[in-house]
């Protein structure tokens, strides 16, 4: 069974620039979960997504956004790009809202 | 806003030594606890979870502490190798979303 994808793993962007960062979640799984992890940071907290709809989001101001597809997968925007944008950026999927979560390996983001 | 403290930072033991991460919440509605491991480059990849139900649960040399009064939990590593080396996170979260990591703890196990 395949895991969760993401892409890309890498992306390069300058300040001001938008990006868009792609995630597959495991086949049946219908939430998914989006997390910051600054360089040597923990995991922070970003979005998530149950059946399409915005479910819950953290402390991130509204430059950050995203959407759930029909098909479950997901994409996540960050407009306005800002130099500290720059970090790791996982997604997770799960069964549903009280699963487990299952982490993919990351869309590495870096701002110029 | 940090809801979930974990400690040490960072943890050096040798091979079969057994190493212990603990961490401390803050929110009593939290009732999900797991535990990722995470190696360099790679996603986090969820290692063991217990729910407040219980006081331990043991999978494998993997086995989590928790003591709901004193809102902590720790993670046992028995007879651990150097290929447990790796970064490990607890987390916490009420209903299984939501999540609040910690700091994370860089184990390094020594052959």
């Amino acid at each position: 069974e395949a895991g969760v994808t993401q892409s890309p793993t890498h992306l390069i962007k300058t300040r001001g620039q938008q990006a868009t960062l792609r995630c597959s979640p495991i086949s049946g799984h219908t939430s998914v979960y989006w997390y910051q992890q600054a360089l040597g940071l923990g995991l922070q907290f970003l979005l998530w997504y149950d059946e399409g709809e915005e479910r819950n989001r953290g402390n991130f101001p509204p430059r950050f956004s995203g959407r759930q597809f029909p098909n479950y997968s997901s994409e996540l925007n960050v407009n306005a790009l800002e130099l500290e944008d720059s970090a790791l950026y996982l997604c997770a999927s799960s069964l549903g809202r009280f699963d487990e979560q299952y982490f993919g390996p990351g869309t590495r983001l870096t701002v110029t | 806003q940090q809801q979930v403290k974990q400690s040490p930072q960072s943890l050096i033991v040798q091979k079969g030594g057994i190493p212990i991460i603990n961490c401390a919440y803050e929110n009593t509605a939290f009732d999900y606890f797991p535990w990722y491991q995470q190696f360099p480059g790679k996603g986090p990849a969820l290692l063991i979870a217990i729910r407040p139900d219980v006081s331990e649960k043991k999978e494998g040399r993997f086995t989590i502490s928790f003591n709901k009064s004193a809102k902590q939990f720790s993670l046992h590593i028995m007879d651990s190798q150097p290929g447990d080396s790796a970064t490990y996170f607890c987390a916490a979260s009420k209903g299984g979303h939501d999540m609040r990591f910690g700091a994370g703890t860089r184990l390094t196990v020594k052959p």
